[in-house]
């Protein structure tokens, strides 16, 4: 079984400041990751995933994550966020070869002031 | 990329009364998916929906309380069975692609009084 981390519940930050929303997982076996954000009132829309190969992954509007097999990390970065940002962000993983069955964090609040 | 559309979009629904969702998609699909996402909670898979045989259900989640249509490969329904208020939820459905990718519908936002 699969478990995902996800440390802050609610980050706010000011417009164009760095932003970084942590990841952890737990696995017995190799998983793809995915970063997905739910703007209010919406479904879910994919941000970025990591599958293999480089380890620095980038997404849509300027996000990237990096795959972290030692401490088992999938953290989301974005170096200038703006207002627009303001949404809500969930990590995900699915096993390998596992049926695509995804298991959620529990969501970070991205909250974007002026 | 899949496009997906879901029916209703919301509903307020009276207690002890059933709810079906549609799910529709824009192409064939295998893999089609059923998630609950209750009040500022994160989102937990009720199902998987398989075309021609019954729906694979996920620990504390039952088919009579949450029975699962799949007629064809772009088509699934959700049925909330005999609501109650801890039903409210937004209910999303998903499906698979290639390569382990999910795409979601925009949800049926499910208020129960």
């Amino acid at each position: 079984a699969q478990s995902v981390t996800q440390l802050d519940s609610q980050v706010p930050v000011f417009e164009e400041a760095p932003v970084e929303l942590r990841c952890n997982y737990s696995s017995s076996v190799s998983v793809y990751l995915f970063w997905y954000v739910q703007y209010p009132n919406q479904g879910l829309q994919l941000l970025l995933k990591y599958l293999s190969g480089s380890t620095l992954v980038k997404g849509i509007n300027g996000f990237e994550a990096e795959f972290n097999k030692s401490q088992t990390s999938f953290h989301l970065r974005k170096p200038s966020v703006h207002i627009s940002d303001t949404a809500e962000y969930f990590c995900a993983v699915t096993p390998r070869g596992g049926g695509n069955k995804l298991t959620f964090g529990t969501g970070t609040q991205l909250k974007v002031e002026l | 990329s899949a496009v997906i559309s879901q029916k209703p979009s919301r509903d307020i629904c009276q207690r002890g009364t059933s709810l079906t969702i549609q799910c529709q998609v824009d192409s064939q699909v295998t893999m089609m998916f059923w998630y609950r996402q209750q009040p500022g909670q994160s989102l937990t898979l009720i199902a998987t929906a398989n075309q021609g045989s019954e729906a694979t259900y996920e620990s504390g989640f039952v088919i009579d309380k949450f029975p699962i249509s799949r007629p064809n490969l772009t088509f699934s329904t959700l049925t909330v069975s005999n609501m109650s208020p801890e039903d409210s939820s937004i209910y999303l459905c998903s499906v698979g692609a290639w390569d382990n990718e999910q795409f979601f519908g925009p949800g049926t936002r499910l208020t129960v009084l």
